[in-house]
């Protein structure tokens, strides 16, 4: 079935430095990619999505892009801040349920 | 704020019990789904409702059931409950639910703890 595998965390990064979260997934067809964000004590957030090979999703200087031939979609930013801890859910819309399979989520701390 | 609210925030219970969670979509979703966050299983859909009607089924318990009333709040109710079951439950809701590509909106969460 579909599923989405995400790197482990956590990640521990210094202020301004560069992130990566990787995220691969296995889908029958051309799901839809979405990133989420759940800070502390809240619920998820959108933060990103890609409906089609190639987009690339954007938002408060995230940015992932959707990769067919690589079945990806690696969240990337260029330079952390401290607010920007939290867990980082990669999903796909897709499955036999037709509906959102996460991955286990990448907990990110960032000091300053 | 997403829009979507659900309460309780909290609750607490003891094994054998039930209880209902509480959803109200944001305005204008017609569909409504529901969530399971626990630590070693991760996020795992539970159930979709569109419109008053069931649409989609996941890994959800037969002890669980779920509503969705005619002014589309939704229910969640969870009985004979088992330490297992202790989890974080999220609402989420979207326009349609039919697209691909429809972003879902999440709630905040309901935290259950069976003790």
């Amino acid at each position: 079935g579909d599923s989405v595998t995400q790197m482990e965390g956590p990640v521990t990064l210094s202020e301004e430095a560069c992130l990566t979260i990787n995220c691969t997934y296995t889908a029958t067809g051309y799901p839809s990619l979405f990133w989420y964000v759940q800070y502390p004590g809240e619920g998820l957030q959108l933060l990103l999505k890609a409906t089609k090979a190639d987009d690339k999703g954007s938002n408060k200087g995230f940015e992932a892009t959707y990769r067919k031939e690589t079945t990806s979609f690696h969240l990337e930013k260029g330079s952390v801040q401290v607010s920007d801890s939290a867990v980082y859910f990669c999903a796909l819309f897709g499955g036999s349920q037709g509906n959102l399979i996460f991955g286990k989520g990448t907990k990110l701390s960032v000091k300053p | 704020d997403s829009g979507v609210t659900q309460t309780p925030k909290h609750l607490i219970t003891a094994t054998g019990q039930r209880v209902t969670l509480r959803c109200s979509p944001r305005s204008g979703d017609l569909s409504v789904y529901w969530y399971q966050q626990s630590l070693d299983q991760g996020l795992q859909f539970l159930i979709q409702y569109y419109n008053g009607e069931e649409r989609a089924k996941g890994n959800i318990l037969e002890r669980f059931s779920a509503q969705q009333f005619p002014d589309l709040h939704s229910e969640l109710n969870l009985s004979s409950l088992e330490l297992g079951d202790s989890a974080l439950y999220f609402c989420a809701s979207s326009v349609r639910g039919t697209l691909n590509s429809e972003t879902q909106y999440f709630g905040p969460g309901t935290r259950l703890l069976v003790l």
